[in-house]
């Protein structure tokens, strides 16, 4: 399977705690983008890179929220001091051009 | 602010044709994408549109009207498998990396 892959797919934590995404994007795919999305709603942009380039941030993020690249080839993404609200689905993609947007299938965060 | 709008739901019958439209509103833009996501999947790239005119890919096509903020998928043949939500995302930012998503049209194909 040479599509993006993203670990753990499942992760239950307490609030207070610090979590730790992974994302592998397609080979040779220099443009990594990380969402994340809540039941019936789009998702939402969280960061992107290119290669090893961290471009653009939301606003929306806190500081709690990191991500980084640092070969240019797989990503990550730590939550720091989870809250309940951060439970949702944190959705990586990676891309060869910014034509198009590959996503993998997701890590689910519940924050109890 | 970012704004792109979309039916919340749609239904449609087996083997007719359907037009699923995006209206947007955002700081910039760079290009229109269009994803197709199943229930408890991820997102999956159908279409990108960065010029005005119509875009045919099998029995999906997708149009954008840069001037009217519109844009529209059209779903030709529709299967019981075409049941699910259709995202409309812009790109926006200012690397263009940035794609902002309306909240999906939940499509539901019947009998």
């Amino acid at each position: 399977d040479t599509g993006v892959s993203q670990n753990p797919r499942h992760k239950i934590t307490k609030r207070g705690q610090n979590v730790t995404f992974r994302c592998d994007p397609i080979s040779e795919h220099n443009r990594l983008y990380w969402y994340r999305q809540t039941l019936g709603q789009g998702p939402e942009f969280l960061t992107y890179f290119q290669n090893e380039a961290q471009l653009e941030k939301s606003r929306l993020l806190s500081d709690r929220f990191s991500a980084e690249r640092p070969k240019g080839s797989f990503s990550t993404l730590e939550i720091q001091r989870t809250e309940q609200g951060d439970s949702a689905m944190y959705l990586c993609a990676s891309s060869f051009s910014p034509s198009e947007q590959y996503f993998g299938p997701g890590t689910r965060l519940t924050v109890t | 602010g970012q704004n792109i709008d979309q039916p919340t739901e749609m239904t449609a019958t087996e083997g007719a044709i359907v037009q699923i439209n995006c209206t947007y509103q955002t700081s910039g833009f760079n290009g229109l994408f269009w994803y197709q996501q199943h229930a408890g999947e991820a997102p999956t790239f159908l279409s990108y549109n960065v010029l005005d005119g119509l875009e045919e890919k099998g029995r999906f096509s997708s149009f954008l009207s840069r001037s009217k903020g519109y844009s529209y998928l059209l779903l030709k043949e529709l299967q019981m498998k075409d049941s699910a939500s259709y995202l409309c995302a812009v790109r926006d930012g200012t690397n263009a990396g940035k794609s902002t998503f309306g909240d999906g049209t939940t499509l539901t194909v019947k009998p």
